[in-house]
């Protein structure tokens, strides 16, 4: 089955403890990305990669980091979290630029930082 | 840059009743413009898309959009609402290959009543 897998589906940790959010497709997409979702504002994308080893920002990227080392993976990284990064993740793949093409997304991750 | 603007927040129909929700986007060159829904504790999935050629687009479970460029709109219509079409929808706006970042709406909350 076609699907973007992600881990995990729900965090409690606490200001400062480094974490990472898995995100992995089996649909061989070269295009995956990262967004949050909050209340009012909808999904923002934070990260972008259009293949292995290229990655680019969204538009709130500050406090997050990602790596492309496998097509298939693309893991969220949060340093030192805080508590304005509590959200809903959303990973997205598609197989290609991803405006132009359908975007399959993660069921999400939701996080909170205490 | 590109924006997308969804003025309803929520809205509540009948079952069987007609639905539209609204869409206007801001992109200075031909866009291309999506819808996506979101059920209760899911990620998104896309309903229909719009890249050219005819402004009305067929999506699944039976809707449709118009894209009208003079008023640079694309809203969602759907003539008969089933209860399980409650979920959130949210347009989104991308533009031509080479622009990676799909920027999505607020979202507007759809519920159906008996």
């Amino acid at each position: 089955e076609a699907q973007v897998t992600q881990n995990p589906r729900y965090l409690i940790t606490v200001t400062g403890k480094k974490l990472t959010v898995t995100c992995s497709q089996n649909m061989n997409h070269e295009y995956m990305s990262w967004y949050r979702q909050d209340p009012g504002l909808g999904l923002r994308q934070i990260y972008y990669s259009m293949n292995v080893e290229v990655t680019d920002k969204g538009d709130v990227p500050e406090g997050y980091k990602v790596s492309r080392k496998e097509k298939r993976n693309f893991p969220l990284i949060l340093e030192s979290p805080s508590p304005n990064q509590t959200s809903l993740y959303f990973c997205a793949s598609s197989s290609w630029a991803g405006n132009t093409g359908e975007l399959f997304f993660g069921e999400g991750s939701r996080l909170t930082v205490l | 840059a590109q924006s997308v603007t969804q003025p309803d927040i929520h809205i509540t129909v009948s079952e069987g009743a007609s639905l539209e929700l609204r869409c206007n986007y801001s992109y200075g060159a031909t866009p291309y413009l999506f819808w996506y829904v979101q059920s209760p504790g899911q990620g998104l999935q896309l309903l229909l898309k719009y890249f050219s050629g005819d402004t009305l687009v067929q999506g699944i479970k039976g809707f449709e959009a118009e894209f009208k460029r003079s008023q640079s709109s694309f809203n969602l219509r759907k003539p008969s609402v089933h209860w399980s079409d409650a979920a959130e929808y949210f347009c989104a706006v991308g533009g031509d290959f080479g622009n990676e970042k799909l920027t999505f709406g607020t979202g507007t909350r759809l519920t159906i009543i008996p």
